[in-house]
């Protein structure tokens, strides 16, 4: 699987979009990138995954490059309950029945009010 | 729809005794689920895969005989930690992949948190 590079750390104000970037430059071009949050002391949660074409959905949008070497996460207004860690995961498609999830480090967003 | 719930939320032990989780996929059946370990202010890390009705797949460095991982049914797994002692104080999470026609999506339990005194 392609390696994901992440920030440390990275902050926002309350109700400012939060940018959060992903470089994955060794991505294959059947790989996935998908995007889960741990918001302190909780299980992860999935947020969003695409292939090539930006998505959106109720929690984020989800911006990939023509290259698809990179993307960014955006929540649009962030709010506290946002304050999680980010981890931008690419993976084999969703019907490889096989795949097991390997997290990195991700990035430890704080939302500042 | 897939939920995941693992019991108990937090547990505390004596150094050697032994503890079960278990983690239940309450919506959808689970032919794989996952276990996870997490230390504080670092990443997960998978321990194990296991498949239901088969002997759970191990990562390097994790013992076998310490963490055992039984996978009896498509809605439950459990793990035991046999012989707790402090360093195995961690938050444990479960996952639950579901197989719904071609997409196979793993959902993440609430975590369970160890302390082995």
């Amino acid at each position: 699987d392609a390696k994901t590079t992440q920030p440390t750390s990275m902050d926002c104000a309350e109700g400012r979009a939060a940018n959060l970037p992903c470089n994955h430059s060794t991505i294959s071009g059947n790989e996935y990138v998908y995007w889960y949050r741990q918001i302190h002391s909780q299980g992860p949660q999935y947020i969003i995954h695409g292939l090539k074409n930006n998505e959106t959905n109720e929690m984020a949008s989800l911006i990939i490059t023509e290259d698809r070497k990179s993307s960014t996460l955006i929540l649009p207004h962030a709010t506290l309950r946002d304050t999680a860690v980010y981890y931008c995961i690419v993976r084999t498609p969703p019907m490889d029945s096989s795949y097991k999830l390997i997290f990195g480090s991700g990035t430890r967003l704080l939302v500042r009010p | 729809g897939a939920v995941v719930s693992q019991h108990p939320s937090w547990v505390i032990c004596k150094s050697g005794t032994s503890v079960k989780i278990e983690c239940r996929s309450l919506d959808f059946q689970a032919t794989t689920m996952f276990w996870y370990r997490q230390f504080p202010k670092q990443s997960l890390m998978l321990m194990a895969t296991s498949n239901e009705g088969s002997k759970a797949t191990y990562e390097q460095g994790v013992e076998k005989d310490k963490f055992l991982i039984n996978h009896a049914s498509l809605t439950l797994s459990t793990l035991t930690v046999t012989s707790a002692h402090p360093e195995d104080s961690s938050f444990y999470i479960c996952s639950a992949r579901s197989g719904a026609g071609s997409s196979y999506e793993q959902y993440f339990g609430p975590g369970t948190r160890l302390t082995v005194t």
